[in-house]
């Protein structure tokens, strides 16, 4: 089973803080992702990486960074913190479509980030 | 630009009851579409993924139609029960890059005893 795990279920930082959310697969999957998902706005992307030190940015990336030294972890870095980053924030991974004749997403269990 | 609707937003329905929960997205060129389970406070479980070959996926009491053509497709529950009380979502590759999903704000389904 592939196992996707985020570092914190639950997370309260101030505004102003750093603050680094991590993300781990154990599948050896090239793609990771990180979204943000608020009430009546859906998931959102933020990055994606398709390879160790390789990122996109997604939809809403401004006010984050990204890192990935390991294939399997995929870092989520908020610079400074501000109340309108408070969230749910979820990772996902997926093999490469060069891999696989089907494509799907498997998600993490997110970290609910709240910023005061 | 791909754009995915769901609707309804919100369901709710007696234990029992047969429901279907719509999924519609602008551009019929998709590879695949998956539908996906949220729990309150929780990630996303994938349930069902559709290639765009296939016309009809199903798992247990769950199964999902797609109709390209028209854009369209149904997630179909069968017997409900208070356990399926969740958040829906369908998601399809972006078009401009397959790697990435584009999802649906979801449908908040509640069935009571």
């Amino acid at each position: 089973d592939v196992k996707v795990t985020q570092s914190s279920r639950y997370l309260v930082k101030r505004t102003g803080e750093k603050v680094f959310l991590e993300c781990v697969q154990d599948m050896d999957h090239e793609n990771m992702f990180w979204y943000r998902q608020d009430p009546g706005l859906g998931l959102r992307l933020i990055y994606f990486s398709y390879d160790v030190k390789m990122k996109e940015k997604g939809d809403i990336p401004e006010g984050y960074s990204v890192s990935r030294e390991k294939k399997e972890r995929f870092s989520l870095i908020l610079e400074s913190a501000s109340t309108n980053q408070t969230s749910m924030y979820l990772c996902a991974s997926s093999l490469t479509l060069l891999r696989q004749s089907s494509y799907e997403q498997y998600f993490g269990p997110g970290t609910r980030l709240t910023v005061t | 630009k791909q754009e995915v609707t769901q609707i309804p937003a919100a369901l709710s329905v007696p234990e029992g009851e047969n429901l279907v929960l719509n999924c519609s997205f602008t551009d019929s060129a998709i590879y695949n579409l998956q539908w996906f389970r949220q729990d309150p406070g929780k990630g996303l479980t994938s349930l069902l993924l559709i290639q765009s070959s296939q016309r009809e996926q199903t798992s247990g009491r769950l199964n999902a139609s797609l109709d390209k053509s028209s854009g369209r497709s149904t997630l179909y529950i069968a017997a409900s029960q208070p356990g399926d009380s969740a958040t829906y979502l369908c998601a399809v590759p972006a078009l401009y890059n397959t790697d990435k999903l584009i999802f649906g704000t979801g449908t908040r389904l509640q069935v009571f005893p």
